[in-house]
């Protein structure tokens, strides 16, 4: 059973530039959800997708963007980025989005600096 | 809303010491409540959860007791190991909505020989 895998696993933009993440969630998980861990700070919601449609979103502004695919996995999108966009990006899929009982499995993330 | 409160880290600890990391929420209803670990340069691990009162998460030897009277999920472990040396993440899952975790900051472990 392989895990959840994210690619890049680092990437340096400049300020403006568009980035995409990408994740493949782990097999027989068909709920994604993305994080933003900026450094020494805990992981904050960016929003989930759930059989391709948004299930819902934390604070963040409408430059961060996603999809989901048929096959579950799912990309992060963020347009125009500024330098406070620096952080580790986790991407975390779970079985089912109407269960309450489970952890999710998370990846190992992306580390996108803005300079 | 809902939110996590751990304790400030660093903590230090010699090997086979006693460990305790505080946590507690806010949250309406009865969320489910996680520890994560994340250990340098990886992703989070789930290392333990409880859904309901007086439930007890553990895993490797660490505990935590869901106390819904105190609104806390403190993290113990009897003795640590330097391999246990990380960064703990307490997280809530709250019912219904989107199934979003919301985190604490982290409390970095040290764990010396």
């Amino acid at each position: 059973e392989t895990g959840v895998t994210q690619s890049p696993t680092h990437l340096i933009k400049t300020r403006g530039q568009q980035v995409t993440l990408r994740c493949s969630s782990q097999s027989g998980h068909n709920t994604v959800s993305w994080y933003q861990q900026a450094l020494g700070q805990g992981p904050q919601f960016i929003f989930q997708y759930y059989r391709e449609e948004e299930n819902g979103r934390g604070n963040f502004p409408p430059r961060f963007s996603g999809l989901q695919f048929p096959n579950y996995s799912s990309e992060l999108n963020v347009n125009a980025l500024e330098l406070d966009d620096s952080a580790l990006y986790l991407c975390a899929s779970s079985p089912s989005a109407q269960r309450g009982d489970y952890g999710y499995t998370f990846g190992s993330g992306t580390r996108l600096t803005v300079v | 809303g809902n939110s996590v409160t751990q304790m400030e880290g660093p903590v230090t600890l010699s090997e086979e010491a006693f460990l305790t990391i505080n946590c507690t929420y806010t949250a309406t209803g009865y969320p489910s409540l996680f520890w994560y670990v994340q250990y340098p340069g990886e992703g989070l691990q789930l290392l333990l959860k409880a859904t309901k009162a007086d439930d007890k998460g553990s895993n490797k030897g660490f505990e935590a007791t869901y106390r819904k009277e105190t609104t806390s999920f403190h993290l113990e472990k009897g003795s640590v190991q330097v391999s246990d040396s990380a960064v703990y993440f307490c997280a809530l899952k709250s019912q219904g909505g989107s199934e979003k975790l919301v985190f604490g900051k982290g409390t970095k472990l040290t764990v010396n020989p």
